[in-house]
């Protein structure tokens, strides 16, 4: 009964590769996020999808697609995989796209590129 | 554009201790504001949120913070710290639809 899951919990990759993470919230949320937390700990947003409409896209490569097959599950795609993008995931929901009522996070998925 | 400073990356006191975790922002329009604790190795809580109503909040785990919009500042206090709440902590203001961090601050609890 997790309110926003995503797996894998870990992922260790070779770098050239391409990986995907998923994220599911059983919340009814409206709005879901993708943030990378680098290994400094900043955390910084890189996609918002409201209803599966992409709505926030901060200047990231687009070796990095995200996709929304409905308004539950937000995945994340990233192709030829660099060491660079070694980090932890985190994905979110929040009930609007504003955020007023707060924002829910996943555990996070920790990427390992070797 | 808005931003969020988190005064001291790493704050230390010992257990019984009034914890104090520094944060300012700045933001050309009411904020909504909030803090967030992670735990090693795990996601974001939310310990509580700004959004306008009282500028004295009260979250979980017995920690509050006051939003002082003369000294833009939102400082996170628990008056007296246990080692369960060692971890990071993570200010944060909420512009058009995003969260914006601090740079977040490490609290030690000594025994």
């Amino acid at each position: 009964d997790t309110a926003v899951s995503q797996t894998p919990k870990y992922l260790v990759t070779q770098m050239g590769n391409d990986k995907s993470i998923k994220c599911e919230q059983n919340l009814g949320h409206d709005t879901m996020y993708w943030y990378k937390q680098d290994s400094k700990k900043f955390l910084k947003i890189m996609f918002s999808y409201n209803n599966k409409e992409l709505i926030i896209n901060e200047t990231v490569p687009n070796r990095f697609s995200p996709k929304s097959p409905d308004k539950a599950h937000l995945n994340l795609h990233i192709n030829s995989l660099e060491l660079g993008d070694s980090a932890v995931y985190f994905c979110a929901s929040s009930q609007d796209p504003q955020g007023f009522k707060g924002y829910t996070f996943g555990s996070g998925t920790r990427l390992t590129v070797v | 554009a808005q931003s969020v400073t988190q005064l001291g990356s790493h704050v230390s006191v010992s257990e019984g201790a009034l914890v104090l975790l520094r944060c300012n922002y700045s933001s050309s329009v009411p904020p909504y504001l909030f803090w967030y604790v992670q735990y090693p190795n795990q996601g974001l809580q939310l310990l509580l949120k700004y959004t306008s109503a009282a500028t004295l909040v009260k979250g979980i785990n017995g920690f509050e913070a006051e939003f002082k919009k003369s000294e833009t500042s939102f400082h996170l206090t628990k008056p007296s710290a246990h080692m369960s709440d060692a971890a990071e902590y993570f200010c944060a203001v909420s512009p058009t639809g995003k969260l914006i961090f601090g740079q977040g601050t490490t609290l030690q609890v000594k025994p």
